[in-house]
């Protein structure tokens, strides 16, 4: 099956820095990519909507310049917190999805804590 | 708005027993129904789906149940067992584009 990773898996940041959270995928092209926010015990909050070579689509509510996502090529999206507060601490997951394929393959997640 | 609403929030079942989701939906627009699983700390994992057009689909031991014109569907999980303990998402997506639609999960506990 595909296989969509995610890096890091993990990450503590001070509040008021940037981090960079880098979703892959690893054995397809992944023509879309979208990235979610989890909240425990609650169920996935769709953040934004990228197409290779595309700006962003942002849902209602979402901050497109503190939330920076970028798709640059075929197997990589980035999503960038720029100036982290603790109430963006949360499960962030990316899933992918191929050209003509209607199934998204969700990566393991990353965890953010902002301290 | 909610566009798909699902039931129950939790549910504990006995191993052996059947595990019953049900998932409710309002945009007649949706036409592919997925179910995904999902671990503590782990991303959601797409466990079996369906298109309107087929009211059951069968993959071992878990089973989509798709009413049309009632706009529901379930998903029905045999001969429950512990490792099935996970938080089950029931999602759906329009004819435009592959945005998800999810519902708001069930927590599922199999007691052996």
């Amino acid at each position: 099956g595909a296989v969509v990773s995610q890096h890091p898996s993990r990450v503590i940041c001070k509040s008021g820095t940037s981090v960079k959270i880098e979703c892959r995928s690893l054995d397809f092209q992944a023509t879309t990519m979208f990235w979610y926010r989890q909240f425990p015990k609650k169920s996935l909050m769709l953040m934004a909507t990228s197409n290779e070579g595309s700006k962003a689509t942002y849902e209602q509510g979402v901050e497109k310049d503190k939330f920076l996502i970028n798709h640059a090529s075929l197997t990589l999206s980035t999503l960038t917190v720029t100036s982290a507060h603790p109430e963006d601490s949360s499960f962030y997951i990316c899933s992918a999805s191929g050209t003509g394929g209607i199934e998204q393959y969700f990566g393991p997640g990353t965890r953010l804590t902002v301290t | 708005q909610q566009q798909v609403k699902q039931s129950p929030q939790s549910l504990i079942v006995q191993k052996g027993g059947i595990s019953i989701i049900n998932c409710a939906y309002e945009n007649t627009a949706f036409d592919y129904f997925p179910w995904y699983q999902q671990f503590p700390g782990k991303g959601p994992a797409l466990l079996i789906a369906i298109r309107p057009d087929v009211s059951e689909k069968k993959e071992g031991r878990f089973t989509i149940s798709f009413n049309k014109s009632a706009k529901q569907f379930s998903l029905h999980i045999m001969d429950s067992q512990p490792g099935d303990s996970a938080t089950y998402f029931c999602a759906a997506k329009g004819n435009a584009g592959n945005m998800l639609t999810f519902g708001g999960g069930t927590r599922l506990m199999v007691k052996p």
